[in-house]
């Protein structure tokens, strides 16, 4: 199976900072069809994950351009410019190119 | 909209089997496939598996031999049932659609305890 490894596992970011969150995968999620499969989601407490960013760089609709996506092959990351009080909790990447489709471990996002 | 709804049993007992629906609307099963993801009180995420749009499935090779995903297109509603449950089994199950944009909608997800 892919193991995504996130990196780093919590993240103390000051309101207005930038924060950035490193997935790397275990293999290479170029898919035959060569589209990237790797997804961020962030989970706020009590609440169902929602989608940021889907197929490494493209970001879901209505969320705001501070969040970024980027990276190849194995390794990518997510930037937050700008952070606000809404942006905390957990985030996670995805993989969708091998089955089974597996998450990272999460990255926990709070305030200094 | 788009919306999905967990539903089931909050308390199986271990060796049980487990049933689970998630009902849809805004979308079309023949369409658009729907996952389904555990996650542990406190832990992460774990995807288990997938009915696509034609009916086919995937699971998780963990889970493979333990778990049925089907559905009812007339019904708008996808099943899960995930037999010889386990304390380790106890999680909030959600459901969601799976599309172009990945896991784009989620259910509220249902927390599952399993105890005797």
């Amino acid at each position: 199976d892919v193991v995504l490894t996130q990196t780093p596992v919590s993240l103390l970011i000051s309101l207005g900072g930038q924060a950035s969150i490193s997935c790397r995968s275990s293999q290479s999620l170029v898919h035959s069809n060569g589209n990237t499969y790797l997804h961020w989601y962030l989970q706020k407490p009590g609440q169902s994950p929602q989608l940021l960013i889907y197929q490494v760089s493209n970001r879901f609709s209505g969320i705001p351009d501070r969040f970024s996506g980027s990276g190849s092959g194995t390794d990518f990351t997510l930037k937050i410019s700008r952070v606000e009080p809404e942006d905390l909790g957990v985030y996670y990447c995805l993989q969708r190119t091998h089955n089974p489709w597996t998450f990272g471990g999460g990255t926990k996002l709070e305030l200094k | 909209q788009v919306q999905l709804k967990e539903s089931g049993p909050g308390l199986v007992q271990p060796s049980q089997t487990l049933s689970l629906t998630c009902t849809v609307s805004g979308f079309s099963l023949s369409s658009y496939g729907v996952i389904w993801v555990r996650q542990p009180p406190g832990k992460g995420l774990e995807w288990m598996g997938v009915i696509w749009g034609n009916g086919n499935t995937n699971y998780n090779s963990a889970l493979k031999s333990r778990l049925s995903i089907s559905r009812d297109t007339s019904k708008s509603q996808v099943y899960l049932k995930m037999n010889s449950l386990q304390t380790e089994d106890t999680a909030t199950y959600y459901c969601a659609r799976n599309g172009y944009e990945a896991f784009a909608y989620w259910g509220q997800g249902t927390l599952v305890t399993v105890s005797s």
